[in-house]
């Protein structure tokens, strides 16, 4: 099935420095997501982006989706101890038959008080 | 509340005793997933279901079953569990089906471990 290229695998990193993940897919996508599971918890969706080329803030969380429709960054600034988890990349093509959300293996952070 | 519940969260269980593993959302969601968290692995799709009595194979369906008698409920049935199905499972929805805007609702996830 498809695949998508989600790094770096983890990271560990100083409380206050800023953060920078991203996908890549050899398809196109409609739509790219942005998940993130706390520890011990389901998922919880981020950023969703729908159109190439748009660029998304959510606080301190910033996503772009790839102008080739192949690929999506995820960049969190000044990075703070609640940032800890795993975050996930997901694509999708809406209004396809199968309704499949295709994720990233994810990119686990740890930050350092 | 708006939620989507599993049971049990925790369970230890030996090799062939069947076991269901439940799932309930409260928000009147017409889509709702099975999906399977393994280290390195990311969240794998075991079955999904896009409305009542319409349910259809993930990437990884072999060992197990669903049902969707109801809309609110999507119970995770192995009949014959296995030790590589020792995993933690999500169960999530969503408002439309298929999720056009991407928003998955999980669920907080069951711990199972098959000896």
């Amino acid at each position: 099935g498809q695949q998508l290229n989600q790094s770096p695998q983890s990271m560990f990193i100083q409380e206050g420095e800023d953060v920078s993940m991203n996908c890549t897919s050899s398809s196109i996508f409609n739509t790219w997501l942005w998940y993130k599971q706390d520890p011990g918890e389901g998922p919880v969706l981020l950023i969703a982006l729908y159109k190439a080329g748009e660029l998304t803030s959510n606080g301190r969380l910033t996503a772009q989706f790839g102008i080739t429709r192949k690929d999506s960054f995820l960049n969190i600034s000044a990075s703070i101890p609640s940032d800890v988890g795993i975050y996930f990349c997901a694509c999708q093509n809406y209004g396809g038959s199968q309704g499949n959300l295709i994720f990233g293996k994810g990119t686990k952070l740890s930050v350092k008080p | 509340e708006a939620q989507v519940t599993q049971n049990p969260r925790y369970l230890i269980t030996v090799t062939g005793k069947k076991l269901t593993v439940t799932c309930s959302q409260n928000m009147n969601h017409e889509y709702m997933s099975w999906y399977r968290q393994d280290p390195g692995l990311g969240l794998r799709q075991i079955y999904y279901s896009m409305n009542v009595e319409v349910t259809d194979k993930g990437d990884v369906p072999e060992g197990y079953k669903v049902s969707r008698k109801e809309k609110r409920n999507f119970p995770l049935i192995l009949e014959s569990p296995s030790p590589n199905q020792t995993s933690l499972y999500f169960c999530a929805s969503s408002l439309s089906s298929p999720p056009g805007t991407g928003e998955l609702f999980f669920g907080e996830g069951s711990r199972l471990t098959v000896l």
